[in-house]
């Protein structure tokens, strides 16, 4: 089992382009989540989904949207980048909440 | 506003002695507390989890304590290793649901041989 797989690791974006961030996990979890991770900060919640199909926000979903169209895939896209979303990205997965969650490696993010 | 603290700084353990960070937070009210496992350059691992309900949780070498009215968790690696360096992140869920979870900016915890 891979587990949880993030693409790609690594991307640098000029202001104003957009992409899209793609997590799959093979474990058949119902729940899975896309965080961001800042310098002295703690994880903060982006989006979430509690089953294929349906999405939610969570603490900092501005600037993002999610899609779960399969339920072992969650797409994160953003629409226009800004330097203020440059971060690591981390999706996870779950069977149910709370939780034993399982994360990816993550994407390194620059937008400049 | 909702916060959470974990220990600032870094903490420096001699080699088989305990290990104790802290997680302590305001404004809130946890109906569930994990611990997670950090190394650098890597998604999270989930450690444990400990409901409101419950004041001690043990895994191996782990211990997590959760007391409520002091609003604070402890937690704690006995006979500790340099393989235990690490960042360790807790983080607070306020019901069942995913949209209620926050996370601390984790304690960067090193073991000296």
């Amino acid at each position: 089992n891979a587990g949880v797989t993030q693409t790609p690791k690594f991307r640098v974006l000029k202001t104003g382009q957009s992409m899209t961030l793609l997590c799959a996990q093979d474990m058949n979890h119902e729940y899975m989540y896309w965080y961001r991770q800042d310098p002295g900060m703690g994880l903060r919640l982006i989006h979430y989904s509690v089953g294929e199909g349906t999405t939610a926000k969570g603490e900092v979903p501005d600037g993002y949207n999610v899609s779960r169209l399969k339920k072992q895939n969650f797409l994160l896209g953003l629409e226009s980048a800004a330097p203020s979303q440059t971060s690591v990205y981390f999706c996870a997965s779950s069977q149910g909440s709370p939780g034993e969650q399982y994360f990816g490696p993550g994407t390194r993010l620059t937008v400049t | 506003s909702q916060k959470i603290e974990q220990n600032s700084e870094a903490l420096n353990i001699q080699e088989g002695k305990t290990a104790t960070l802290t997680c302590n937070y305001t404004n809130y009210s946890p109906a569930y507390l994990q611990w997670y496992r950090q190394d650098p350059g890597r998604g999270p691992v989930f450690l444990l989890l400990i409901r409101e309900n419950e004041k001690e949780k043990r895994k191996e070498r782990l211990k997590v304590t959760f007391d409520t009215t002091l609003k604070q968790s402890l937690f704690h690696i006995t006979a500790s290793q340099p393989a235990d360096s690490a960042t360790y992140l807790c983080a607070l869920w306020r019901s069942s649901s995913a949209s209620k979870i926050i996370f601390g900016s984790g304690t960067r915890l090193s073991i000296r041989p």
